[in-house]
């Protein structure tokens, strides 16, 4: 079945220790999303990549970074975790940018700042 | 500016019975998707239903229809024959177009199903 895999599932990281997080699509889908998530919040979108084209929000901080080196593979790169940022962190994808595009999301890796 | 509205606190329902979870939402564009996602306890959030702003009826996905009213600004969700395993969080949410289209969230509805 084609889908959107996150790795891992439940990551812990000390305090400033950088960490990465996994995301990888079989939908040959264009466009791939982070988005951060608290507890008893609304996700909120971090980026996103149509294709190679990079698209941060004005409220990410810079702590945040991600690479995509291939349609199916995009990361998650947090330079220097803090407690704040413990969260779960949700991919997604969609085929276009657009009103009625769908987005597709992987089951979200939990983050743990100790 | 965009803006998704849900205001319900945890909703309860018994087995078997329907379910309307309540969606308002705010835009100036004409051209804008509703989308509703389901998010259980595990965390992974499921797409259940789509609703196009020019789409003349009303979307339905099995058991989950959506009752949208364009003149009020409401998508509300439907669940018909409610199931335990449908308590979750549910969150509605909007796109508008453009390059950057992004999917607008509400703050979610708790949805705990009774035996």
């Amino acid at each position: 079945d084609a889908m959107v895999i996150q790795n891992p599932r439940y990551q812990v990281t000390q305090f400033g220790k950088p960490v990465t997080l996994s995301c990888s699509q079989t939908l040959n889908h264009n466009v791939m999303y982070w988005y951060q998530q608290k507890s008893s919040q609304a996700p909120k979108l971090l980026f996103h990549y149509y294709d190679k084209d990079f698209n941060n929000e004005a409220d990410t901080p810079d702590n945040f970074q991600s690479r995509r080196p291939n349609t199916s593979f995009c990361f998650l790169d947090i330079r220097s975790p803090g407690l704040g940022d413990a969260a779960m962190y949700l991919c997604a994808t969609s085929t276009r940018r657009g009103a009625g595009e769908t987005q597709y999301f992987g089951p979200g890796t939990r983050l743990l700042v100790l | 500016a965009q803006k998704i509205t849900q205001t319900q606190p945890g909703m309860f329902v018994q087995e078997k019975e329907a379910v309307t979870l309540d969606c308002t939402y705010d835009t100036s564009d004409p051209s804008y998707g509703l989308f509703w996602y389901k998010q259980p306890s595990s965390g992974e959030m499921i797409f259940l239903i789509y609703q196009g702003s020019y789409d003349q009826q009303n979307a339905t996905e099995g058991r989950y229809s959506l009752n949208f009213q364009k003149a009020r600004k409401s998508a509300n969700l439907v669940i018909s024959a409610s199931q335990l395993g449908d308590s979750a969080m549910y969150f509605c949410a909007m796109r508008n177009p453009g390059a950057n289209s992004k999917l607008t969230f509400g703050k979610g509805i708790t949805l705990s199903v009774r035996p």
